[in-house]
């Protein structure tokens, strides 16, 4: 069984750019999974991000950008703020109407 | 406005069936490309596909999931709903109904959520 990878935890020091990677345990993520990104803060629904690799969703800053960089999809925050500390998920979309979740990072700015 | 509101006991015994309803206001649920999904997230852990159906009313299931869960969808209440069959403890989470977009996206817009606990 094919799992979505994420970096557990990461962190960035305010004003920085992180960089946080969606991965597959077998075979490389391609525009053709249409990698999602969600922000989620302790006791708030997610907040989508990003869908389609790099399509920004409605309101959020453009320091927020997806790609894929490698065999991974990528989610870029450049100018790292401190309401940006948060829960962040990938999701991937592996055929049939079936979409598979990341296990999520956790980034801390510091 | 688009806006997504679940509703449904908040508690469900061991064995029983969970019936959830997501609310659709803003726009239809039958409006072409939409699809609206359930996706739930255990106390303390992450994000969990649960199932998706189409804006013409195809399901599609989290295979570990699928023998236990039928997603439906009313057009005249402008309502989606999730059943999950045979529940126990590890059902217990926090539910979410979303708005999707095709093959683009699982869940664009997301409702609040609502926690379910399985107990006795």
């Amino acid at each position: 069984q094919t799992v979505v990878t994420q970096e557990p935890s990461f962190s960035v020091s305010p004003g920085g750019t992180v960089t946080l990677t969606c991965g597959l345990t077998s075979g490389s993520v391609s525009t053709n999974f249409y990698p999602s990104w969600y922000q989620q803060t302790p006791g708030q629904s997610p907040r989508t991000l990003i869908h389609n690799t790099n399509v920004r969703s409605s309101g959020v800053p453009d320091r927020f950008s997806g790609s894929i960089l490698g065999n991974k999809a990528a989610l870029t925050i450049t100018g790292a703020q401190a309401d940006d500390e948060s829960d962040y998920y990938c999701v991937l979309f592996m055929g049939g109407g079936i979409w598979v979740f990341g296990g999520g990072t956790k980034l801390t700015v510091l | 406005q688009l806006q997504l509101q679940e509703s449904g006991p908040g508690l469900v015994k061991p064995s029983e069936t969970l019936s959830l309803t997501c609310t659709v206001s803003g726009v239809s649920v039958s409006t072409n490309n939409y699809y609206w999904g359930w996706i739930r997230q255990s106390p303390g852990k992450g994000l969990d596909y649960i199932g998706i159906i189409s804006y013409s009313g195809i399901p599609y299931y989290n295979p570990s999931l699928k023998s236990r869960v039928t997603i439906s969808i009313d057009t005249s209440k402008n309502q989606f709903s999730l059943r999950l069959s045979s529940v126990t403890a590890a059902d217990t989470a926090l539910y979410f109904c979303a708005r999707g977009l095709g093959g683009d996206s699982v869940a664009l817009s997301w409702g609040q959520g609502t926690l379910v606990t399985v107990s006795s």
